[in-house]
């Protein structure tokens, strides 16, 4: 079974540009997850998609960060513009049906800096 | 609203010692209990996790960990580790809320191994 894809792995770009991360779920998995971890922290929640439908948006920087899912499969997270403070791995995670008898798989994640 | 505390930032232990790891987390209802581990450079993969029923749940790598919940704890366990232990370890609470499900993670404690 291939895993959650993510691209790309690495960018660095300046301040106040744009960057666009891509992931693509496990096939079939209904729950698509975007989460930012900070160096040093653990990761956190930016948004939630079922199919193409956000259940949870409510930690995402609304000013600069927007999400799609378009067609509930692929998701694109964008940053516009970027903040010294995005510095971080950008994790995709995706789930079928729900914790009980299923667990949220993670891609190895995008790494960004901002200088 | 749910949090995870991992008292310990960093911990290290000689190859073939016993191994604890602790987790105290904070939530109104029964919980979800997962704990995740991270390679460097890698995203996140399940060790186990915790629903309901026994306390003490077996997970992979030899992994272990115990619900306790007068004490509001899940700390890993593990009797015998290994130089490949070495990674970043997350432990995290999932809260059901109206039917959408999420994670909330600690801060990690990174795991050293010294021969």
């Amino acid at each position: 079974e291939a895993g959650v894809a993510q691209s790309p792995r690495y960018k660095i770009i300046e301040k106040r540009q744009s960057v666009a991360f891509w992931c693509n779920p496990i096939s079939g998995h209904a729950t698509l997850y975007w989460y930012q971890q900070i160096l040093g922290q653990g990761p956190k929640l930016l948004i939630q998609f079922q199919n193409n439908g956000v259940v949870d948006d409510s930690q995402l920087p609304k000013d600069r960060f927007s999400a799609e899912r378009l067609k509930g499969v692929d998701s694109t997270l964008k940053i516009q513009p970027a903040k010294l403070e995005d510095s971080a791995v950008y994790l995709c995670a995706s789930s079928s049906q729900g914790f009980e008898g299923n667990t949220i798989y993670f891609g190895e994640g995008s790494w960004l800096t901002v200088v | 609203a749910q949090s995870v505390t991992q008292p310990d930032i960093h911990i290290t232990v000689s190859e073939g010692a016993s191994l604890e790891l602790r987790c105290n987390y904070s939530y109104g209802a029964t919980p979800y209990l997962f704990w995740y581990v991270q390679s460097p450079g890698q995203g996140l993969q399940l060790l186990l996790k915790y629903f309901s029923g026994d306390t003490l749940v077996q997970g992979i790598k030899g992994f272990e960990a115990e619900f306790k919940r007068s004490q509001s704890s899940f700390n890993l366990r593990k009797p015998s580790v290994h130089w490949s232990d070495a990674a970043e370890y997350f432990c995290a609470v999932g809260a059901r809320n109206f039917g959408n499900e999420k994670l909330t993670f600690g801060t990690g404690t990174r795991l050293t191994i010294i021969p």
